[in-house]
């Protein structure tokens, strides 16, 4: 059964610091990795989106990385800023099968981003 | 362009008693998927459906039924609510094939139950 994990559950820097957050998982055969963005009290948006035959994808000031035999990806946020305070979670995709489309999340990396 | 949206934002029901919730999107989208969430667990997948008229377990399916009658609906019933069903519940969408790589979510019902 494949299991997410993200650690730390919480973290605290100072504007404008670059920052990496983790997500490690159990079952290296997968489809994709996504890493996605919630806000206190929303739904899930998702950021960035890595296939299995990618090392990494870039938007913006955020670059993710995939490091698939090792199962490990890291979320880099450059500068960061107020505004990137949320909670991330990354999830991770199977082999297309039909009708399984399962995703199965972390637990997710609160961040805060003090001014 | 509204997206997913669901339907009750907040409930609070108790022991025993049912409910509905709603979920619709206007995407035109294939796929549709019930994920509950609660602290230190992540989402978990509760049912999904990969086309009207079909529905599939997930990964917590008991207690929980679905329907999905019409494309652009899909219905998380409880039929006798248990307090260990208070979470917060999120609907999501996608197209189908490639298209079902990225899934759209809804901004979630918070369900108590006393």
């Amino acid at each position: 059964k494949q299991e997410v994990t993200q650690i730390p559950a919480a973290l605290s820097v100072p504007e404008g610091e670059n920052l990496v957050l983790n997500c490690s998982f159990t079952d290296s055969a997968i489809y994709n990795l996504q890493w996605f963005r919630q806000d206190p009290g929303k739904g899930l948006t998702s950021l960035l989106l890595i296939q299995s035959s990618q090392r990494e994808q870039t938007s913006g000031r955020l670059n993710a990385s995939l490091d698939k035999s090792s199962g490990r990806s890291t979320l880099y946020i450059a500068a960061s800023q107020p505004g990137d305070s949320a909670t991330y979670l990354c999830a991770v995709r199977p082999f297309p099968n039909f009708g399984n489309e399962k995703l199965t999340f972390g637990t997710g990396t609160r961040l805060t981003i003090i001014p | 362009n509204a997206g997913v949206t669901q339907t009750p934002k907040f409930r609070v029901l108790k022991t025993g008693q049912s409910m509905t919730l709603l979920c619709a999107q206007d995407m035109n989208h294939e796929y549709m998927y019930w994920y509950r969430q609660d602290p230190g667990m992540g989402l978990r997948l509760i049912h999904y459906s990969v086309g009207e008229g079909t529905t599939a377990k997930g990964e917590v399916p008991d207690g929980y039924n679905v329907s999905r009658l019409k494309k652009q609906n899909f219905l998380l019933g409880l039929e006798s609510a248990a307090p260990s069903q208070t979470s917060v519940y999120f609907c999501a969408s996608s197209g189908s094939g490639r298209a079902s790589e990225t899934q759209y979510f809804g901004p979630g019902t918070r369900l108590l139950v006393l």
